[in-house]
């Protein structure tokens, strides 16, 4: 079946850093696939998606190429602000009637 | 304003009492989904809707049941044979689709005593 793997947290970086957060993924389709973040107690908000091999989606300063080659959608930013502290979780979806598919989500800290 | 909304943000129930909770959308979508969150494990699926009258159960749906006599709204009851109940739920909507996003509402804490 579908997986997606994120790396675990928490990312701890300090204001204006460089963010990564890897994902990557299986499934046996071309799925679409998509970043969400959630701040505390809060419910979660669509961050970026892409839907073909080579998409890039940006939103925020984020940014997330999907690699079709290397099963891959990693998350960037350039320079992360205090107020990026969130869990960010990648996910997938094969379409049409399927359902969504999380990584466990990753932790992000970033201090002043 | 279009969205999705939970009530109550925070509930608590005394152990073997079944407690529904509510999530209404306004967005006209077809599908809802239920999720359960706990620490460290992600989204897991409890049960989701494609269409008025039909559900099907998800990854985790022992314990739970659901109902969708409406578009707009996707109860789920916690009922006392759910072990371990305490968790924060969310609930979301979508368009079924080639791309399949999900839109999510703010999420309801319970806690079992």
């Amino acid at each position: 079946g579908d997986s997606v793997t994120q790396m675990e947290g928490p990312v701890t970086l300090s204001e204006e850093a460089f963010l990564t957060i890897n994902c990557t993924y299986t499934a046996t389709g071309y799925p679409s696939l998509f970043w969400y973040v959630q701040y505390p107690g809060e419910g979660l908000q669509l961050l970026l998606k892409a839907t073909k091999a080579d998409d890039k989606g940006s939103n925020k300063g984020f940014e997330a190429t999907y690699r079709k080659e290397t099963t891959s959608f990693h998350l960037e930013k350039g320079s992360v602000q205090v107020s990026d502290s969130a869990v960010y979780f990648c996910a997938l979806s094969e379409g049409g009637y399927s359902t969504l598919t999380f990584g466990k989500g990753t932790m992000l800290l970033v201090s002043p | 304003d279009g969205g999705i909304t939970q009530s109550p943000k925070y509930l608590f129930r005394k152990e073997g009492q079944n407690v529904t909770l509510s999530c209404e959308q306004n967005l006209n979508h077809d599908a809802m989904y239920w999720y359960r969150q706990d620490p460290g494990q992600g989204l897991r699926l409890i049960y989701y809707s494609q269409i008025v009258n039909d559900f099907q159960k998800g990854d985790i749906a022992e314990g739970y049941s659901v109902s969708r006599e409406k578009k707009e709204s996707f109860p789920l009851t916690v009922t006392s044979a759910q072990k371990n109940p305490t968790a924060f739920y969310l609930c979301a909507s979508g368009i079924a689709g080639p791309y399949n996003e999900q839109f999510f509402g703010p999420g309801t804490r319970l806690t079992v005593l």
